[in-house]
């Protein structure tokens, strides 16, 4: 059965390193992958998208990575701030015409 | 404006009772999308319209039932519901419908408890 599985329920960091989330999916071959971002008790919120034909992509200081070979999508956050403190979600089509299925997120500590 | 609102933000039901949950955007958009989510979980699809047709409907029970007025309203109909019920439900659009990649905007969400 499809599956989508980012690495660790919760990870904590020093402010100003980098953080690395990991995104991984089997029996899916997805066209496109998203990452959101939610804050507790609100909507999440877009951050990123990413498509099969591409291997990166930036925003300022977000970056995504998409390996199609390995099913794995990495998210990473440089200069990190406590303010990125949140639980960030990645989400991927389970065919080109259906919603997005959220994994369950890491919550992601920046600590001052 | 690229709002998605949500009311109410919180209410709090008891099992014969019936409410509704609304949902606006206007932002054009074809697409709109009712997502259950509990504590420390993700959000889990409920229904989709799709140029106000109703297109996906994930063997939700019937008590709760969408509606689609227009292209801007999504509503949520709520009616003999159980304590498991109790969780935030979020609304969300997205640009072209259902084909092709796009994001999803969510509202803040409306959290419900069930007594």
């Amino acid at each position: 059965s499809q599956k989508i599985e980012q690495n660790s329920e919760a990870l904590n960091i020093q402010e100003g390193k980098t953080a690395t989330l990991t995104c991984n999916y089997t029996n899916y071959s997805p066209a496109y992958l998203q990452w959101y971002r939610q804050d507790p008790g609100r909507g999440p919120v877009f951050l990123l998208l990413i498509r099969e034909n591409e291997k990166e992509k930036r925003k300022e200081r977000l970056k995504v990575t998409f390996d199609t070979t390995l099913k794995q999508s990495l998210f990473h956050i440089t200069a990190s701030q406590p303010a990125d403190s949140a639980t960030y979600l990645c989400a991927l089509p389970l065919t080109g015409n259906t919603p997005l299925v959220f994994g369950k997120g890491t919550r992601l500590s920046v600590i001052a | 404006d690229t709002e998605v609102t949500q009311t109410p933000k919180h209410l709090v039901m008891g099992m014969t009772n019936k409410k509704s949950l609304k949902c606006e955007q206007h932002m054009g958009h074809r697409a709109m999308y009712w997502y259950k989510q509990k504590a420390k979980k993700p959000p889990e699809l409920m229904f989709v319209y799709s140029y106000e047709k109703l297109s996906i409907n994930e063997s939700v029970p019937s008590r709760f039932s969408p509606e689609c007025p227009n292209s801007s309203l999504l509503n949520l109909h709520l009616h003999a519901l159980q304590p498991e019920d109790s969780a935030l439900y979020l609304c969300a659009s997205s640009q072209r419908g259902l084909a092709g990649a796009g994001e999803l905007f969510f509202g803040e969400g409306s959290r419900l408890t069930v007594l």
